[in-house]
């Protein structure tokens, strides 16, 4: 366990639609991950959030926004949504914002659009 | 464009002998480099990182990899592979977008060990 968490851990909606994927980073993390991982675009970064602030951002679609709280928990936003987005979405954290320190993963959100 | 490889979509490899799994890697700067492992349905797991200091890093559950600055690469290994070790095998790397760094991974190795 690695003390990550996310909800929910199966997600299915159909095109057009609003989804919100939640995540808990590990207790003293400050940093926040969001990955998109499927067969033909392997795992994709999307956003990074540090301290409640956006810190990078990869391939993330303009339809796609996240954000980081105040308790730290970080919420990701998938709005209308394509088949194409089926995907397992993944969250990661760590305790700095400089890539020098290991990422801790969540089990995952598997995302199907109908 | 920074990036890192795995020329190699699967290993396959006896148990008992040794394993070998390739990152290439293309970015500027220090390379700041990770290697994950995924078993089936669940989330990514450290193995072992490259910051700084020797080349030859060892991490969790036997694994170790070396890294070769001339070579550009960073390739997992492992003594004597066991059929446990079976799964998706991540390289990643600190990669350079724009004003900040994203962290880049591989397309993954999937390791087969036969028993």
């Amino acid at each position: 366990d690695s003390g990550v968490t996310q909800t929910p851990k199966h997600l299915i909606t159909a095109t057009g639609q609003r989804v919100t994927l939640r995540c808990s980073p590990r207790s003293g993390d400050l940093s926040v991950y969001w990955y998109q991982q499927s067969l033909d675009q392997g795992l994709q970064f999307l956003i990074q959030y540090y301290n409640g602030e956006e810190r990078a951002k990869g391939n993330i679609l303009e339809r796609f926004s996240a954000q980081q709280f105040p308790d730290l928990h970080s919420e990701l936003n998938l709005s209308s949504l394509e088949l194409g987005d089926s995907a397992l979405y993944f969250c990661a954290s760590s305790p700095t914002g400089r890539f020098d320190y290991e990422q801790y993963f969540g089990p995952g959100t598997r995302l199907t659009v109908t | 464009a920074q990036s890192v490889a795995q020329p190699e979509d699967q290993v396959n490899v006896a148990e008992g002998n040794p394993l070998t799994v390739k990152c290439t890697y293309s970015v500027s700067g220090n390379p700041y480099l990770f290697w994950y492992v995924q078993y089936p349905n669940r989330g990514l797991q450290f193995l072992l990182k490259y910051i700084t200091g020797d080349n030859l890093v060892k991490g969790s559950y036997g694994f170790e990899a070396e890294f070769n600055k001339s070579q550009t690469s960073f390739h997992l290994k492992k003594p004597s592979a066991l059929v446990s070790d079976s799964a998706l095998y991540f390289c990643a790397v600190r990669a350079r977008s724009g004003g900040s760094y994203i962290p880049t991974f591989g397309r993954g190795t999937s390791l087969i060990v036969h028993p």
